[in-house]
C-alpha cells in the first residue's frame, strides 16, 4: 500500500516568509509525528498527534512553528516568518498503534527539504 | 532525559566483511530500541527493534542487533556487508513508561561499503 507522503519535496523561500508543509500518513495510522533533521544531525522531535487527543507540542522550537491535523488524516506544519536556521529536512512519520500502547515502529515519509535564503 | 550516542560519524568496511555500527543509550526504565536506515534523498526505513526477550534481534536485509543491558548498548551488525548497504544509520530509543512515545535519535553513522 501507499506509504507516508509529504509535499512539497523541496521548498526554497525568503527569510520572513511563511511556509506550509504537508504530510499524508498511511491510512489507518492513528499516530503522526513531525521531526526536523538538520544537516549532519539526528532527528529532532517537533510534535506528536494521537487521534483526537491534544497534541504534544513540546518539541516545537518557537511560537513561529505550529501544526494541525484533521482527525486521523492529513497534517500541516506551518512555519511563520522563516529564519535561515529553519533550513532543514522536515520529516513526517506515522504509526499504526499509539506508541504509548505498544512500541510499534514509525513509518517515515521522504521529507521536505526547506531552504531559507 | 533519554539520549542516544553513536560514537562513529562514519564507518568504512570492505564488501563481504562483517560490519558493526555502534549505539549506546540512556533511558529511565526498560528501553525500547530501534535501528533505522536512510538512503540518499529518502525517508528513514525501519530495520529492527528490541522490545523484550532474546537479546539478539534479527531484522531486514540480513541485519541484526544485540541488546546489552549492562553496557547499555544496541550495536547493529551484519555478517557480510554489501555495497548496497551504504547509507546513513540511526539508532533510536524510547522509554517503556506510560506516555513515553517520543523516540530520541542518535546523530547517525554513515556506512560506506567499499567494493
Amino acid at each position: 500500500g501507499a506509504g507516508v507522503s509529504q509535499s512539497p519535496s523541496n521548498k526554497v523561500t525568503e527569510k520572513g516568509k511563511d511556509v506550509e508543509l504537508r504530510c499524508d500518513p498511511i491510512s489507518g495510522h492513528t499516530a503522526l509525528y513531525w521531526y526536523r533533521q538538520r544537516l549532519g544531525q539526528g532527528l529532532e522531535f517537533l510534535i506528536y498527534f494521537q487521534g483526537n487527543s491534544a497534541p504534544d507540542k513540546s518539541g516545537l522550537p518557537s511560537d513561529r512553528f505550529s501544526a494541525e491535523r484533521t482527525g486521523e488524516s492529513v497534517s500541516t506544519l506551518t512555519i511563520q516568518r522563516t529564519q535561515q536556521e529553519d533550513s532543514a529536512v522536515y520529516l513526517c512519520a506515522s504509526s499504526l498503534i499509539p506508541a504509548g500502547v505498544s512500541p510499534n515502529e514509525q513509518f517515515f515519509g521522504p521529507g521536505t527539504r526547506l531552504t531559507v535564503l | 532525559a533519554q539520549s542516544v550516542a553513536q560514537p562513529e560519524d562514519q564507518v568504512n568496511v570492505a564488501e563481504g566483511n562483517p560490519l558493526t555500527v555502534k549505539c549506546t543509550y540512556s533511558v529511565s526504565g526498560n528501553p525500547y530500541l530501534f535501528w533505522y536506515v536512510q538512503y540518499p534523498n529518502r525517508g528513514l526505513q525501519f530495520l529492527l527493534k528490541y522490545i523484550t526477550g532474546d537479546n539478539l534481534v534479527k531484522g531486514s536485509y540480513g541485519f541484526e542487533a544485540e541488546f546489552n543491558k549492562s553496557q547499555t548498548s544496541f550495536h547493529l551488525k551484519k555478517p557480510s556487508a554489501l555495497v548496497s548497504d551504504s547509507a546513513l544509520y540511526f539508532c533510536a530509543v524510547r522509554g517503556s513508561g506510560a506516555g513515553s512515545y517520543q523516540l530520541t535519535f542518535g546523530k547517525g553513522t554513515k556506512l560506506s561499503v567499499i567494493p
